[in-house]
């Protein structure tokens, strides 16, 4: 299966709110309550964000948040602070036990 | 809050073996499935291979299937992956991650050149 379709790069202004997309199929992203999102710095682990499309785990900040509608889910992060700035992946679950990551996007905080 | 930590990374020649371990603290091991992701330099995480709470069911990547095997000890909260037939292209860091890739571990490069 192909990685799900992200856009290469995303930018804001401190303060801004960015939205990166994830495109897959009915066969992952629309069929399943299963999308995560990931964000990571430089030589470091994944981070996750956002699981089950829209819930977040303890301790992100409410300032991201997630969407999804027919095939393409979301991730929105407002108020925009240079920490923020990192590469972000989407995963989800695509049957008989298979994950598809994102492509990934680069979130550039200007 | 719940640990992984990955250890058996190296450089190897094509056609070699290399066993990966993640060692897992601060958790009820056997509650969850366990994957192993990687990710190559400047590309996004591949899903590589997933075991279930006892072992029994496991998922491999067709890129890695008949090569990989994936396995867990609960009693030493441990998680292998044994790579066997390494390609140059397996290059990556590899991450263990706990069920639904809530908590990852820090990976482990593994080289595969000549």
């Amino acid at each position: 299966q192909s990685a799900l379709t992200q856009p290469p790069s995303a930018s804001g202004s401190p303060g801004q709110s960015v939205t990166i997309s994830c495109t897959g199929t009915s066969s992952d992203v629309g069929g399943y309550k299963l999308v995560s999102w990931y964000q990571q710095h430089p030589g470091k682990a994944p981070k996750l964000m956002i699981y089950e499309v829209s819930e977040r785990p303890s301790g992100v900040p409410d300032r991201f948040s997630g969407s999804r509608s027919g095939n393409t889910a979301s991730l929105t992060v407002s108020g925009l602070r240079a920490e923020d700035e990192a590469d972000y992946y989407c995963s989800s679950y695509a049957g008989s036990n298979n994950y598809i990551f994102g492509t990934g996007t680069q979130v550039t905080v200007l | 809050e719940m640990q992984l930590v990955e250890s058996g990374g190296g450089l190897v020649q094509p056609g070699g073996s290399l066993r990966l371990s993640c060692v897992a603290s601060e958790f009820i091991f056997t509650n969850y499935g366990l994957h192993w992701v990687r990710q190559a330099p400047g590309k996004g995480p591949e899903h590589v291979s997933a075991v279930s709470t006892n072992g029994d069911i496991t998922y491999y990547a067709s890129s890695v299937k008949g090569r990989f095997t994936i396995s867990r000890d609960n009693p030493k909260n441990t998680l292998y992956l044994q790579m066997g037939s390494l390609r140059p292209e397996d290059t990556a860091v590899y991450y263990c991650a706990s069920d639904a890739f809530h908590t990852w571990g820090q990976g482990t490069k593994v080289t595969v050149s000549s």
